[in-house]
């Protein structure tokens, strides 16, 4: 299996702009979560998923941050507008059920906002 | 705030010597895991120990958990250079389905 795949592995943009960023889970996971990681908050929980379903959102820092799971293989976490505090290291990471405690991490996004 | 916290913040031994970390926490838990980071890196997983468990091994790895003093600990032994990386302890607590990471310890092998 390929992983946990992210795209795109970097990402600079303009404050104000739009922000998309996607996740491919390993195929057969049925939970998908979304971290934020900034040196001082550490890593985050932002939004995890169950069967594509969204469980757990209150880690979402504001209204700025949406995420979605149309299907079982795709996921995206979309920032609107986005701000210069909102620069960090993003991962998604998929899990198994009956495992699902053990979470497979992708590369994550690194989002800079200027 | 963190449910975990690791202690040190870091580390810097010698090729060779035991690494020790360890990491406590605030609430009940179902189990605990241990997460390695490399630089520009994913966290990658490590070893989980369950609530009842005590101990447990994993290649050169060895983990212990104390429910009591609600705190746990990384032992690598015979490090190596490979192992320089950052290692996260992460808890599952109890009627949630998610995990709470600690801030890490950035572990620092010299040759």
């Amino acid at each position: 299996d390929a992983g946990v795949i992210q795209s795109p592995r970097h990402e600079v943009t303009e404050m104000g702009q739009e922000v998309t960023l996607r996740c491919k889970p390993i195929s057969g996971h049925d939970y998908l979560f979304w971290y934020r990681q900034t040196m001082m908050r550490g890593l985050e929980l932002l939004i995890y998923f169950n069967n594509n379903v969204p469980i757990d959102d209150s880690g979402m820092p504001e209204d700025r941050f949406s995420a979605k799971m149309p299907n079982a293989s795709f996921s995206t976490l979309k920032i609107q507008p986005s701000e210069p505090r909102d620069s960090a290291v993003y991962f998604c990471a998929s899990s198994l059920w009956g495992a699902r405690y053990e979470q497979y991490f992708g590369p994550g996004t690194r989002l800079t906002v200027t | 705030s963190q449910q975990g916290e690791e202690d040190p913040q870091a580390l810097s031994i010698q090729e060779g010597e035991n690494a020790t970390m360890n990491c406590s926490y605030k609430t009940s838990i179902n189990n605990l895991q241990w997460y390695r980071q490399n630089s520009g890196r994913g966290l990658v997983h490590l070893i989980l120990i369950r609530s009842n468990e005590r101990e447990k091994h994993s290649g050169r790895l060895r983990v212990t958990l104390d429910t009591s003093k609600k705190s746990s600990s990384l032992l690598i032994t015979a490090s190596r250079a490979a192992d320089t990386a950052s290692y996260f302890c992460a808890t599952a607590i109890q009627g949630a389905q998610k995990l709470v990471f600690g801030q890490g310890t950035r572990l620092t092998i010299n040759p």
